[in-house]
């Protein structure tokens, strides 16, 4: 079985400050794991995504995540936040290997005050 | 490159119908997934489907269906409409069974 928590379901920032959005997992094996963002009445769009090698992945609009195994986590970051930030963001996860089904967190809302 | 293509984007039925939705995934992929996304549930996957065949499958009942043609389109069908089906319903391609995902913008459903 594979699962993922995302703490915090709404997080306010800054205009300039530092953005971290936490992922933590489970899963029985290897994972790769996903992080989206889906502005309001649209899809979810790939922020960035780890599957084996760096364990520091970057991804499209400033963001990076760390695969930290012994901590089972794959929490967001951007050094500094943009009003174009706001937005939903979700962890994903599945197991590596064929065939598997993609388990998202609840996600986080992101806030930017000016 | 086209994207995920879903249509129609809004759709408002009443209780008791049915509905399908469609999904044109980007050229090449092979895989379309469905997932339905609600403010309470978040978002729940409801089936993938690969060359034509079925290879995942989610929580919901029966009412909720798919199908996959040869030239990778896939429809999703929900009959006995019910006020809870009233949701984002998001689809999404991925090239082999692999790779991740890209999703369509979603078609919004609402059941009155």
């Amino acid at each position: 079985a594979q699962s993922v928590t995302q703490l915090g379901s709404h997080v306010s920032v800054s205009e300039g400050a530092l953005v971290l959005l936490r992922c933590n997992y489970s899963s029985s094996v290897p994972p790769y794991l996903f992080w989206y963002v889906q502005y309001p009445n649209q899809g979810l769009q790939l922020l960035l995504k780890y599957t084996t090698g760096a364990t520091l992945v970057k991804g499209i609009n400033g963001f990076e995540a760390e695969f930290k195994k012994s901590e089972t986590s794959f929490h967001l970051t951007k050094p500094s936040a943009h009003m174009s930030d706001a937005a939903e963001y979700f962890c994903a996860v599945r197991r590596s290997g064929g065939y598997q089904k993609v388990t998202f967190g609840t996600g986080t809302k992101l806030q930017v005050i000016p | 490159k086209a994207g995920v293509t879903q249509t129609p984007r809004y759709l408002i039925k009443t209780r008791g119908q049915q509905v399908t939705l469609s999904c044109s995934p980007i050229s090449g992929h092979r895989s379309v997934s469905w997932y339905q996304q609600t403010p309470g549930q978040g978002l729940q996957f409801l089936f993938e489907y690969f060359s034509e065949t079925q290879r995942n499958k989610g929580n919901f009942p029966g009412r909720f269906s798919g199908r996959q043609f040869s030239n990778s389109r896939s429809e999703m069908n929900v009959s006995t409409l019910e006020l809870g089906d009233s949701a984002l319903y998001l689809c999404a391609s991925r090239r082999t069974e692999r790779t991740e995902a890209f999703f369509g913008q979603g078609t919004r459903l609402t059941v009155v």
